[in-house]
């Protein structure tokens, strides 16, 4: 079946600090990828996506390389900003599974000043 | 690019009472749209399928005699919390998937902004 194993948190970091947050997936078929992030008592943002192996999806300073010989698809940013702070889910979709969308239990970041 | 509306963001309701939660794609037509439940720091938990025109599809565990939900047009699906009682109250959110694209691509969705509902 599909599903998304993503790093536990909370994380904290200083500002400027570099981000990573682990996302790897199991999936019958090729599904897509996405990142999507959440702000305090909002709902959900696409941030990125990556649809198909070795794709790179960017918005924001923040990355994910779509890696299918290692089902992962970290998230990362080169320098956090406070006003990155937020829960980050990662989430697989698979047309032959319905385009049901499976989410990861979420990230909760806090970048500090 | 599409938004998705829900109305209203927040809800206070005594138990016993029902609560309609409306979930609208603003600039697109939807044939599907998600339900989903959020708790207290926790991941999304799909509630159910609603495709306009036809009943909803209910995950495992989801009473859909409490959770009624309607997908009237293509633009509009409600979500009514019928005898609400307090381990009710939750984060409800819904998502919308574009009508156009091909079969066996994987379509987008965009997410509403969730109600907050409590139920007292």
């Amino acid at each position: 079946g599909n599903s998304v194993t993503q790093m536990e948190g909370p994380v904290t970091l200083s500002e400027e600090a570099f981000l990573t947050i682990n996302c790897t997936y199991t999936a019958t078929g090729y599904p897509s990828l996405f990142w999507y992030v959440q702000y305090p008592g909002e709902g959900l943002q696409l941030l990125l996506k990556a649809t198909k192996a070795d794709d790179k999806g960017s918005n924001k300073g923040f990355e994910a390389t779509y890696r299918k010989e290692t089902t992962s698809f970290h998230l990362e940013k080169g320098s956090v900003q406070v006003s990155d702070s937020a829960v980050y889910f990662c989430a697989l979709c698979a047309w032959n599974t319905g385009n049901q969308f499976y989410f990861g239990t979420g990230t909760s970041l806090t970048v500090i000043p | 690019g599409a938004v998705v509306s829900q109305h209203p963001s927040w809800v206070i309701c005594k138990s016993g009472t029902s609560v309609k939660i409306e979930c609208r794609s603003l600039d697109f037509q939807a044939t599907t749209m998600f339900w989903y439940r959020q708790f207290p720091k926790q991941s999304l938990m799909l509630m159910a399928t609603s495709n306009e025109g036809s009943k909803a599809t209910y995950e495992q565990g989801v009473e859909k005699d409490k959770f009624l939900i309607n997908h009237a047009s293509l633009t509009l699906s409600t979500l009514t919390v019928t005898s609400a009682h307090p381990e009710d109250s939750s984060f409800y959110i819904c998502s919308a998937r574009e009508l156009s694209g091909s079969p066996g691509l994987v379509y987008e969705q965009y997410f509403g902004p969730g109600t907050r509902l409590t139920v007292t």
